[in-house]
């Protein structure tokens, strides 16, 4: 069975652009939640979707945003960049209410 | 106040000696308690998970869970160099729609 794929694994930006990164799911699992990670912060909760419907949210600015697609799989994306968006993105899927299993992370870097 | 604490170390300790972390949540109505482990570079990696009050063993891995004096922990026997990471803590609650919280990660270092 395969697991969470993320795409892509490495991204490189400058301050001011937008980026898209994508999540696909395990086979089954219809939620899907977002976290970003940095040395300092810890894992920090993003959102999490359900049957294409945001169900939670964290504390994170507008200019992160996501959503999800009829087959689970998720975008999430991040207008206008600032330097300390520059983190590890990562995508993680589960059924209903059950254990919580990651993909390897976008590393994405804004310059 | 954080929902969920770890020391975040580092942890040393010799190989072959077990290694104990420990986590405490504040949420009484929490019900679902996850040990992750995460390499340097990696993502994290579900190793153990426990529901209700006891132990929990799982090959080396034992997790221990209190919901009284809400904490729970894991004990690694046997260390071994390849046991070096971050282990991460996270609980869920029903109120927030099983959404899971994690702490910062206690790290583990198993020294030869």
């Amino acid at each position: 069975k395969a697991g969470v794929t993320q795409t892509p694994r490495y991204l490189i930006k400058t301050r001011g652009q937008q980026v898209t990164l994508s999540c696909s799911p395990i086979s089954g699992h219809r939620s899907v939640s977002w976290y970003q990670q940095t040395p300092g912060q810890g894992l920090q909760f993003l959102f999490e979707y359900f049957s294409e419907t945001q169900r939670n949210k964290g504390n994170f600015p507008g200019r992160f945003s996501g959503r999800q697609f009829s087959n689970s799989r998720s975008e999430m994306n991040v207008s206008t960049l600032e330097l300390g968006d520059s983190a590890l993105y990562l995508c993680a899927s589960r059924r209903e209410s059950e254990k919580l299993f990651f993909g390897s992370g976008t590393q994405l870097s804004v310059l | 106040q954080k929902e969920v604490e770890q020391n975040s170390g580092p942890l040393s300790v010799p190989e072959g000696a077990i290694a104990s972390l420990n986590c405490t949540y504040s949420d009484r109505g929490s019900q679902s308690f996850f040990w992750y482990r995460q390499y340097s570079g990696k993502s994290p990696e579900l190793i153990m998970f426990i529901y209700s009050n006891g132990d929990k063993e799982d090959g080396r891995f034992t997790a221990q869970l209190n919901k009284a004096s809400q904490y729970v922990s894991l004990l690694i026997r046997d260390s071994q160099p390849s046991d070096s990471a971050t282990y991460l803590c996270a609980v869920t609650t029903s109120n927030t729609g099983n959404q899971f919280y994690f702490g910062t990660g206690t790290s583990l270092t198993v020294i030869p």
